[in-house]
């Protein structure tokens, strides 16, 4: 268990609305991740982090932003929800020993968080 | 740009049976390569992954998958099939700005 958890797990929202994710964990790690996962697509990366303050765009980045203000949390912003972005959210931290590469670590999901936008 | 292909969304197998769902990747450097499970209403959860040692990698719960790089595959394979292995399987390479490029993922379905 890496002590991840994402809240809410479940929000129905209407179009036009702000809606707020949250990731927190508990063991402070570096790298946090934003996914979307929707049939057919796998997962795809919105944004990450690679520590406070320091966050870059994924591939599908539009109409999302995040914020990094503590180590523990990882904030994903819907400044105004549209119907394509309802999806499952998931968040995910990078864990790897000091002596792998970067890109060998292992990510370790939280639950998921279910968007409906109406 | 890098791409993870996997055969198949769905994938039907008799309990007791070989399971193999395959991957293929494209990529312009030595991968790093990835299996993840997810069960239903669940995060993903590491199954093995390729660092470029052994090119067979032993998993969790009896999966094994083996780098082919003349064939650029990974396929994941287990002897004999279980009920609990109903999931959704997700192959994913990394990139060289440390990202994972993920397939589209394989519902793994068991017949009893």
């Amino acid at each position: 268990d890496a002590g991840i958890t994402q809240s809410p797990r479940h929000k129905v929202t209407e179009t036009g609305t702000p809606v707020t994710l949250r990731c927190h964990q508990t063991e402070n790690h570096r790298y946090m991740y934003w996914y979307r996962q929707d049939p057919g697509h796998g997962l795809r990366l919105i944004h990450y982090s690679y520590g406070v303050k320091d966050t870059d765009k994924g591939e599908v980045s539009d109409g999302y932003s995040v914020s990094r203000s503590k180590t523990e949390d990882f904030l994903l912003t819907l400044e105004s929800a549209t119907s394509s972005q309802t999806s499952v959210y998931f968040c995910a931290i990078s864990v790897r020993l000091s002596s792998e590469p970067l890109n060998t670590g292992e990510l370790f999901f939280g639950e998921g968080s279910r968007l409906t936008v109406l | 740009a890098q791409s993870v292909t996997q055969l198949g969304s769905h994938v039907s197998v008799s309990e007791g049976a070989l399971v193999l769902l395959r991957c293929n990747y494209s990529s312009s450097v030595p991968p790093y390569l990835f299996w993840y499970v997810q069960y239903p209403n669940q995060g993903l959860q590491l199954l093995l992954k390729y660092t470029s040692a052994a090119t067979l990698v032993k998993g969790i719960n009896g999966f094994e998958a083996e780098f082919k790089k003349s064939e650029t595959s990974f396929h994941l394979t287990k002897p004999s099939a279980h009920m609990s292995d109903a999931a959704e399987y997700f192959c994913a390479v990394s990139d060289r700005h440390y990202q994972l490029i993920w397939g589209a993922g394989t519902k793994l379905i068991i017949k009893p």
